[in-house]
């Protein structure tokens, strides 16, 4: 079945360091999503992009971040110079249409998260 | 009031037992109510996926959504070690095609075998 993959697992960056996260997104799925988790709480929303423009995006989401879909497979995020703060682990998403196996095109896939260290 | 509340926990039952973990939200817009797994530094994994009032049983898992008093369950029965994870709800509504989606904070279970 497939599923949403995101490269690295891990990384661990220096702070003022560029950092980029990158995901395959399902196939055929044309919403992507970007959402964080800090340690110990709540997944939080970042970005969504579709059709090759953000959508949407949170408070969080500010200059320091950057999201683009540089061919037909990989969608990235890009921290420009990142901060202590940004510790977290990322997590790629994707939703509809309704895909080959049949999921629901009214929800979100989630990939498995890149965890990110600065230090 | 936040849009999504759901207890913590953590939430120790022993093995067998039946579960039942709750969210109540704020928002009417949302229109999907769905409940992730997420183990220790994973990522969330769509368990229950529903959009009316009511009862939706998949195996051992029944998620409930009670609109009129905005409010959603998910039980499981017959709870195993395995299940022994994090539980996050989450409601969506679409908005222009894409889905905006806010998570409780999750309610951390362990079964005790």
């Amino acid at each position: 079945e497939p599923e949403v993959t995101q490269t690295p697992s891990h990384q661990v960056t220096q702070m003022g360091q560029e950092v980029i996260l990158r995901c395959v997104p399902i196939s055929n799925h044309l919403y992507f999503y970007w959402y964080r988790q800090i340690l110990g709480q709540k997944v939080e929303f970042l970005v969504s992009f579709y059709n090759n423009e953000i959508s949407e995006k949170s408070e969080i989401f500010d200059d320091q971040f950057s999201v683009e879909r540089p061919d037909g497979s990989n969608f990235t995020l890009k921290i420009r110079s990142t901060k202590l703060e940004d510790s977290a682990m990322y997590f790629c998403a994707s939703s509809g249409p309704r895909d080959m196996v049949g999921r629901s095109g009214n929800t979100i896939y989630f990939g498995e998260g890149s965890w990110l260290t600065v230090v | 009031q936040k849009e999504v509340e759901q207890d913590p926990g953590p939430l120790s039952v022993p093995e067998g037992a039946i579960v039942s973990l709750n969210c109540t939200y704020s928002n009417s817009a949302f229109q999907y109510f769905m409940w992730y797994r997420q183990y220790s530094r994973k990522g969330p994994e769509l368990l229950m996926y529903t959009y009316s009032s009511g009862n939706k049983e998949d195996g051992r898992f029944t998620a409930q959504v009670d609109k009129s008093s905005k409010y959603i369950s998910l039980f499981i029965r017959d709870s195993q070690p395995s299940d022994s994870a994090t539980y996050l709800c989450a409601m969506s509504f679409n908005s222009g095609g894409y889905q905006k989606v806010t998570f409780g904070t999750g309610t951390k279970l362990q079964v005790i075998p």
